[in-house]
């Protein structure tokens, strides 16, 4: 079955970055865009961004445009977000889903923690 | 950005009772209108995609409807399982991407 497999929580401190991944399994990886989803505490959703894993193209919202990164690495059907100057308002869940008429499959989710 | 509202923020109601879950955008997104729902500390999942198309394995108590503007999640009969938050998210005009405040239905 589609499983998308998160990396593990985060603490770091204001300024710092850090770099998330999510492991994609049971589906043809370049298929279909995958996209970051972050959920501040108690929060809504917010979308961070996107990759499409067939050649690597990005789109970000103009929001993380300058501190946001994502790459991806065929091999091992993984995908990585990058996001640097971290600040406390970063502090949330961060999730990856997978694109196929709506975000079908979802990942765990990563907590990112930004304190001082 | 295309704004998604929705109302009402929250919906207390009991089970067997039928949910009307409202979403409506700043901006026409045609039927590119998702519904997902959220369970505490789980991720969300796609309950409705293209404004009216139950994603795999979602119970036909879920429906969605309308297109343009105005957008509707309803609940047949709410089960005790289906308490939990409910978002819309629009794709038809991004970047960004953007996601509706949520909808809470708790236990009256």
């Amino acid at each position: 079955q589609v499983q998308l497999v998160q990396s593990g929580a985060e603490e770091k401190k204001p300024g710092a970055s850090v770099r998330l991944s999510c492991k994609t399994s049971g589906y043809t990886f370049t298929a279909n865009y995958l996209h970051w989803v972050r959920q501040a505490p108690g929060q809504g959703l917010e979308w961070v961004g996107m990759i499409f894993p067939r050649d690597g193209s990005t789109t970000y919202p103009q929001k993380f445009q300058d501190r946001v990164t994502m790459t991806r690495d065929t091999s091992t059907s993984t995908v990585y977000m990058e996001l640097s100057s971290l600040r406390s308002e970063d502090t949330a869940i961060y999730y990856c889903a997978r694109d196929a008429e709506g975000f079908d499959v979802w990942g765990q989710g990563t907590m990112v923690t930004v304190s001082s | 950005e295309i704004v998604l509202t929705q109302s009402p923020a929250t919906l207390s109601l009991s089970p067997g009772e039928r949910a009307i879950l409202s979403c409506r955008t700043s901006q026409s997104v045609s039927t590119e209108l998702a519904w997902y729902q959220q369970k505490p500390g789980q991720a969300p999942r796609l309950l409705i995609y293209d404004a009216s198309n139950r994603a795999t394995g979602i119970p036909a108590r879920f429906s969605g409807s309308g297109s343009g503007t105005d957008f509707t999640l309803t609940i047949s009969s709410l089960e005790p399982e289906d308490f939990a938050v409910y978002y819309c998210h629009q794709r038809f005009n991004w970047p960004p991407l953007t996601f509706g405040g949520g909808t809470k239905a708790e236990i009256k």
